[in-house]
């Protein structure tokens, strides 16, 4: 069984801010590692992933996640947020072919 | 590349009728595609699983009966919300995996069900 949690529904930030989203997972197999990104009435925008390899990943809209085994943590983090970054995270862990999600974060952008 | 894609966006249907969601892997074939339900301010859950020629697998407290799923080629997927209520009003959302992208999912952009 594999699970995931977000600790944080809504994290508020000002512009320009950095911002560091938390998720942690449990997991009794190996895992691939996925941050994504859903904006109103959208479907879901893969950020980035883990697969395997360097534990530091980077993904799109100046993004990164930092893979720690040893913490079952994989944070995501932004070093300066924009207005368009508002939207909801979620981040999601597959053992097998399946994809289990988080509860997601709504991240707020304050001008 | 990896675009899918879903039809309707949106649909509005009275109760007591049948709701057909088509979801289409673009420009890869899917061998696995996967059907998620998405409450307001929730997470995905997913519903089921479905690999082209075969039965879907749904996960369980899904009613196979009332989502019924299709998956009769390598690029289309579909979900029948047969009978609907307005308790079946919710955002669908489909993802597409196969071939050489088989590590991840690709998601289409869901389709919002409102049954009145």
């Amino acid at each position: 069984a594999q699970s995931v949690t977000q600790l944080d529904s809504q994290v508020p930030v000002f512009e320009e801010a950095p911002v560091e989203l938390r998720c942690n997972y449990s997991s009794s197999v190996s895992v691939y590692l996925f941050w994504y990104v859903q904006y109103p009435n959208q479907g879901l925008q893969l950020l980035l992933k883990y697969l395997s390899g360097s534990t530091l990943v980077k993904g799109i809209n100046g993004f990164e996640a930092e893979f720690n085994k040893s913490q079952t943590s994989f944070h995501l983090r932004k070093p300066s947020v924009h207005i368009s970054d508002t939207a909801e995270y979620f981040c999601a862990v597959s053992g097998n072919e399946k994809l289990t999600f988080g509860t997601g974060t709504r991240l707020t952008i304050i001008p | 590349g990896a675009v899918v894609s879903q039809h309707p966006s949106r649909v509005i249907c009275k109760s007591g009728t049948s709701v057909k969601i088509e979801c289409r892997s673009l420009d890869f074939q899917a061998t696995t595609m996967f059907w998620y339900r998405q409450f307001p301010k929730q997470s995905l859950m997913l519903m089921a699983t479905s690999n082209e020629g075969s039965k879907a697998t749904y996960e369980q407290g899904v009613e196979k009966d009332k989502f019924l799923i299709n998956h009769a080629s390598l690029t289309l997927s579909t979900l029948t919300v047969a009978s609907a209520h307005p308790e079946d009003s919710s955002f669908y959302i489909c993802s597409a995996r196969g071939g050489a992208l088989s590590n991840e999912q690709y998601f289409g952009p869901g389709t919002r069900l409102t049954v009145t």
